[in-house]
């Protein structure tokens, strides 16, 4: 595997389900990312990790659980969530500064929708 | 907070002709500024970024995006345009401090016969 994964590709839940989405990176970096892609709204930043602790906490609801076992590993768990939260979910990766270029690598997306 | 505006949610250009994709930015201080393009059902890729070096940067598949501080742009540029070229474009601007992307609303470009 290269690059940043993403499982599963495609999820249906229900609003009582419990799921997670899973990514992970192959880039040997030391910073993560969730956002939200929603149809005819800009990307927004979830959370984000930095050396597997939360840095930013971007007012979230708590239906939406992130983790962050080790440096290639983030997690998004999720409970009883709303028709509204049906989106693309993104993970990305990138080298945490002053040594970072910034940029970040994405993954290909969990297209989520909630029932 | 730093922030990018991206005129036109929707563009369309003939195969072969110029693609121009604008973007602002918003920023008191010296921004790090990125394209990147999604192609239906996919993540987004890097096409190329500015990172206070040269001002006219090459990206991959022939873009390329010029820094203008004077107009606080930084516009996506390619010669002639390719059916393949058809996706999502979004500029992104980098907080000098902090994680955040900021990314603009995105640039549909649809590339006609």
């Amino acid at each position: 595997e290269t690059g940043v994964t993403q499982t599963p590709r495609h999820l249906v839940m229900g609003m009582t389900n419990k799921k997670s989405l899973k990514c992970e990176q192959h880039l040997g970096h030391n910073a993560m990312y969730w956002y939200k892609q929603s149809a005819k709204k800009p990307l927004e930043l979830m959370f984000v990790y930095s050396l597997e602790e939360r840095v930013e906490n971007n007012s979230v609801p708590s239906r939406f659980s992130p983790e962050c076992p080790n440096s290639s590993h983030l997690f998004l768990h999720l409970h009883t969530l709303q028709p509204e939260d049906s989106a693309l979910y993104l993970c990305a990766s990138s080298q945490d500064r002053p040594s970072g270029s910034h940029e970040q690598f994405f993954g290909p997306g969990t297209r989520l929708t909630v029932l | 907070a730093q922030s990018v505006t991206q005129l036109g949610s929707h563009v369309s250009v003939s195969e072969g002709a110029l693609v121009l994709l604008r973007c602002n930015y918003s920023s008191s201080v010296p921004p790090y500024l990125f394209w990147y393009v999604q192609y239906p059902n996919q993540g987004l890729q890097l096409l190329l970024k500015y990172t206070s070096a040269a001002t006219l940067v090459k990206g991959i598949n022939g873009f390329e995006a010029e820094f203008k501080k004077s107009e606080t742009s930084f516009h996506l540029t390619k010669p002639s345009a390719h059916m393949s070229d058809a996706a999502e474009y979004f500029c992104a601007v980098s907080e000098s401090s902090g994680y955040a992307l900021n990314f603009g609303k995105g640039t549909s470009l649809l590339v006609t016969p």
